[in-house]
């Protein structure tokens, strides 16, 4: 079982609806949680971090975190075409010195 | 800004060359990091150096070493390099460990035949 588990995709949603990108991770003593979107060709880039249970909002973007079931979500409301781009979810054990333990991500396709 | 530099971005080795992969950061960042990206694996981190003077190995050294050079930059050496190690490699930064908000290079393509 990997780490990090995220559906490769590729996710296809129409422009202004809800992306919904999931990923489960198997270590419980998981501290830190991270989405990173990453375009084709390009270097990834942090767009959100939530570090306790719930819901976490930033702009149109939603991250929540279910520690109990090991599950953490970003949505995308409002989807935009330029939204289109690999999503890596990403983990840290924080006595790990803080190296990230990274899903093999998720490709979204918005379609106008 | 510059951010964090990687250089070559594009380079073609043969089966046991060995080659040096350059990083440098101008954000007064105290950790940076080593990451290879294949298809269908995600980011899986190489070394990593939690301050300047201090390295550690990380999911993936074999065939790889690094040397901190100084508080900008960090290196990643392909002593003997081999066909597995073709893959996309990404240099980061972050401003202190734990501290998991990497700044990323524009990374490097490496095709080892």
């Amino acid at each position: 079982q990997k780490e990090v588990e995220q559906n490769s995709g590729p996710l296809s949603v129409p422009e202004g609806a809800i992306a919904s990108l999931n990923c489960t991770y198997s270590d419980r003593v998981s501290q830190s949680f991270f989405w990173y979107r990453q375009y084709s060709g390009k270097s990834p880039e942090l767009i959100m971090s939530i570090y306790s249970n719930g819901d976490k909002e930033d702009g149109r973007f939603t991250a929540q975190l279910n520690k109990a079931s090991q599950y953490v979500s970003l949505l995308i409301r409002d989807s935009q075409p330029s939204d289109s781009a690999t999503y890596l979810c990403a983990v840290s054990r924080d006595n790990q010195g803080g190296k990230l333990i990274f899903g093999q991500g998720t490709e979204l396709s918005v379609k106008p | 800004n510059a951010g964090v530099t990687q250089t070559p971005k594009f380079q073609v080795l043969k089966t046991g060359q060995s080659m040096t992969l350059q990083c440098a950061q101008d954000m007064n960042h105290n950790s940076m990091y080593w990451y290879r990206q294949d298809p269908g694996m995600g980011l899986r981190l190489i070394y990593y150096s939690a301050s300047e003077g201090t390295t550690d190995k990380g999911e993936v050294p074999n065939g790889y070493n690094v040397s901190r050079l100084n508080k900008r930059e960090f290196s990643l050496r392909l002593e003997s390099a081999a066909p597995s190690q073709t893959s996309v490699y990404f240099c980061a930064s972050s401003e202190r460990v734990p501290d998991e908000k990497l700044f990323f290079g524009s990374g490097t393509q490496l095709s080892v035949l």
